[in-house]
């Protein structure tokens, strides 16, 4: 069986200063693990993927995320956050696809000018 | 092409409509994906087409009803909706290697 749990419903943090969006996973196998964005009303965009590759995913418009198997986790970051992140973000753990794909609550991560 | 394309945007109809959904893809993606999303929840998956085989959720009621002409094309036929089936319906799709999802914009649903 596998779960996904994103630690934090809301992240607020000011432009400029980094982001931390926390997700820890629970799989009986090695799964595939990724990070989706979703800006209001519109579809989802894959961030980034872990495959069983390099431990540290970096992805598009410069988030990454590292895969901690000890952990368990696999938190996003940012190093700067720009005020066109504010969004909500999706920690998702797969094997397979379709419906071994389960997806995390959510985070909304606000961003102050 | 890297898009999937949904079709219309934004929908209203009436709990007597019938209506449909349609998606399309051109990237070869053999495997396509109707989901629903509510306001500030995550997307429930509702069905999947693998190669053109279709699985389905068990909790999902019949009055969605997919379809798969062939593999770029996906259709959600709806029918007696009702008003709690007002949500944001979202087509995805991958290739079977596990690299992630392509999602579509949407199709904003409201169920009057």
């Amino acid at each position: 069986a596998q779960s996904v749990t994103q630690l934090d419903s809301h992240v607020s943090v000011s432009e400029g200063t980094p982001v931390l969006l926390r997700c820890n996973y629970s799989s009986s196998y090695s799964p595939s693990l990724f990070w989706y964005v979703q800006h209001p009303n519109k579809g989802l965009q894959l961030l980034l993927k872990y495959t069983s590759a390099a431990t540290l995913v970096k992805g598009i418009n410069g988030f990454e995320a590292e895969f901690k198997k000890s952990e368990t986790s696999f938190h996003l970051t940012k190093p700067s956050a720009h005020m066109s992140d504010a969004a909500e973000y999706f920690c998702v753990v797969s094997k397979g696809g379709g419906f071994k794909t389960i997806f995390g609550a959510g985070t909304r991560l606000f961003v102050k000018a | 092409d890297t898009e999937v394309t949904q079709t219309p945007k934004h929908l209203v109809m009436g709990m007597t409509n019938k209506k449909s959904l349609k998606c399309e893809q051109h990237m070869g993606h053999r495997a396509m994906y109707w989901y629903k999303q509510k306001a500030k929840k995550p997307p429930e998956l509702m069905f999947v087409y693998s190669y053109e085989k279709l699985s389905i959720n068990e909790s999902v009621p019949s009055r969605f009803s997919p379809e798969c002409p062939n593999s770029s094309l996906l259709n959600l036929h709806l029918h007696a909706l009702q008003p709690e089936d007002s949500a944001l319906y979202l087509c995805a799709s991958s290739s079977t290697g596990g690299n992630g999802y392509t999602f579509g914009s949407g199709t904003r649903l409201t169920v009057v």
